[in-house]
């Protein structure tokens, strides 16, 4: 199947700083990606859609201030968190085509 | 109308024996109905998936069951084994949406030896 990709893997920050998450396709091209967000033993829940050449559309709740997404190419999103919180610490997971990136864990301090 | 709803929240089987996860939904315009199997840590990752034009799909021991008129579908898992132990979710998507998922709760199965 197809292959999506994530970096970093897991971070660790400090509170108040700003982190960036790089979802890529590395085999197909995305207009369109999905931005995850999972806490422990829950399901997925939709924060974004991402989308290549225009803004971001986001989920009721999700403050798109504090989340911030680029659709730079047709095979890279980033979601960048910033001003983070030990709240915002969680899995983040991006998705493109029905195929999932292998998430990044996000611990803030 | 978005909603998915799974069962059971949890699930034991043994070795050797079938595991069945359900799910039914109410949007009668979701065409394409996917399963994920997910490991602690990792993203989910596509198992199988199926379109309302078939009623079953085989791949090795994993089978959608689907049936349209109840608008419910549901994941069998043959000769269920230890490394099947995971957390399973249904989800449900409409094709012209990107691949939009509308998911289920999830299921977390586990295989006793």
């Amino acid at each position: 199947g197809a292959v999506v990709s994530q970096h970093p893997s897991w971070v660790i920050c400090k509170s108040g700083t700003s982190v960036k998450i790089e979802c890529r396709s590395l085999d197909f091209q995305a207009t369109t990606m999905f931005w995850y967000r999972q806490f422990p033993k829950q399901s997925l829940m939709l924060m974004a859609t991402s989308n290549e050449g225009s803004k971001a559309t986001y989920e009721q709740g999700v403050e798109k201030d504090k989340f911030l997404i680029n659709h730079a190419s047709l095979t890279l999103s980033t979601l960048t968190v910033t001003s983070a919180h030990p709240e915002d610490s969680s899995f983040y997971i991006c998705s493109a085509r029905g195929f999932f990136g292998p998430g990044t864990r996000l611990t803030v301090l | 109308q978005q909603q998915v709803k799974q069962s059971p929240q949890s699930l034991i089987v043994q070795k050797g024996g079938i595991s069945i996860i359900n799910c039914a939904y109410e949007n009668t315009a979701f065409d394409y109905f996917p399963w994920y199997q997910q490991f602690p840590g990792k993203g989910p990752a596509l198992l199988i998936a199926i379109r309302p034009d078939v009623s079953e799909k085989k791949e090795g021991r994993f089978t959608i069951s689907f049936n349209k008129s109840a608008k419910q579908f549901s994941l069998h898992i043959m000769d269920s084994q230890p490394g099947d132990s995971a957390t399973y979710f249904c989800a449900a998507s409409r094709m012209d949406s990107n691949y939009q998922l509308i998911w289920g709760a999830g299921t977390k199965l586990i295989i006793k030896p």
